[in-house]
């Protein structure tokens, strides 16, 4: 299963740079798509999310950006601080399949002081 | 802020028992889900369950598995038999709607089958 990927498993970034994640889909008819955070031994925590009839969500120093010709969807921290080191993972919601999730295989951030 | 909680936090349970994984979704929450992960794996997601029936399912979720909702606020996630394959971390998620509303995942439960 195929359908989200993250091409990077990992990501390195200096405190106070900015931080990209990026996320690639295969199907069109995706719904939302959201972005999670999980530490270890925890549950994924929700992020940030955008309706597929936008391009551009933002939150705080979150922004989701959604290219929908290229089925690119990206995370921008900015600035990014040492708390933010985790995993994050893209998701897509189907709401003709009970809203499920469809999830990437996560990027592991570590942001260094 | 509210949120979803699992118990128990770890279940280890030998081949071919049954176990029960318990869950309290957010209290407004109407639509609940089952997901698991497998070490090194994605997420996968098993089951979404509204108004006290299953809206969709996955080919993971074969006839070993079941979800109730027995009460007001638990949610279970019941495996008849297990096998090996089945040592998971399994998480519950909860949401208000299942359009443009973000699900919230308590911290799993992490299954191991001996």
């Amino acid at each position: 299963d195929q359908q989200v990927k993250q091409n990077s498993p990992s990501l390195s970034v200096q405190e106070g740079r900015i931080s990209i994640l990026n996320c690639d889909y295969t199907n069109s008819m995706f719904d939302y798509f959201l972005w999670y955070k999980k530490y270890p031994a925890e549950g994924p925590t929700f992020l940030i999310s955008i309706s597929s009839i936008k391009d551009k969500n933002e939150d705080g120093r979150f922004t989701v950006f959604l290219n929908k010709s290229a089925k690119h969807l990206s995370l921008h921290i900015v600035p990014s601080q040492p708390g933010d080191s985790a995993v994050y993972f893209c998701a897509v919601a189907i709401y003709n399949q009970g809203g499920k999730l469809i999830f990437g295989q996560g990027t592991e951030l570590s942001v260094k002081p | 802020e509210p949120e979803v909680t699992q118990t128990p936090s770890h279940q280890v349970t030998q081949m071919g028992q049954e176990v029960i994984l318990r869950c309290v979704p957010i209290s407004n929450h109407l639509y609940f889900y089952w997901y698991r992960q497998i070490l090194g794996q994605k997420v996968e997601f098993l089951v979404s369950f509204y108004n006290n029936e299953i809206s969709e399912k996955s080919e993971i979720f074969d006839d070993q598995f079941s979800v109730e909702r027995p009460d007001g606020s638990n949610f279970t996630l019941k495996i008849r038999s297990t096998k090996l394959e089945d040592s998971a971390m399994y998480f519950c998620a909860s949401s208000w709607s299942n359009y443009n509303q973000p699900q919230h995942f308590g911290d799993g439960t992490r299954l191991s089958i001996l």
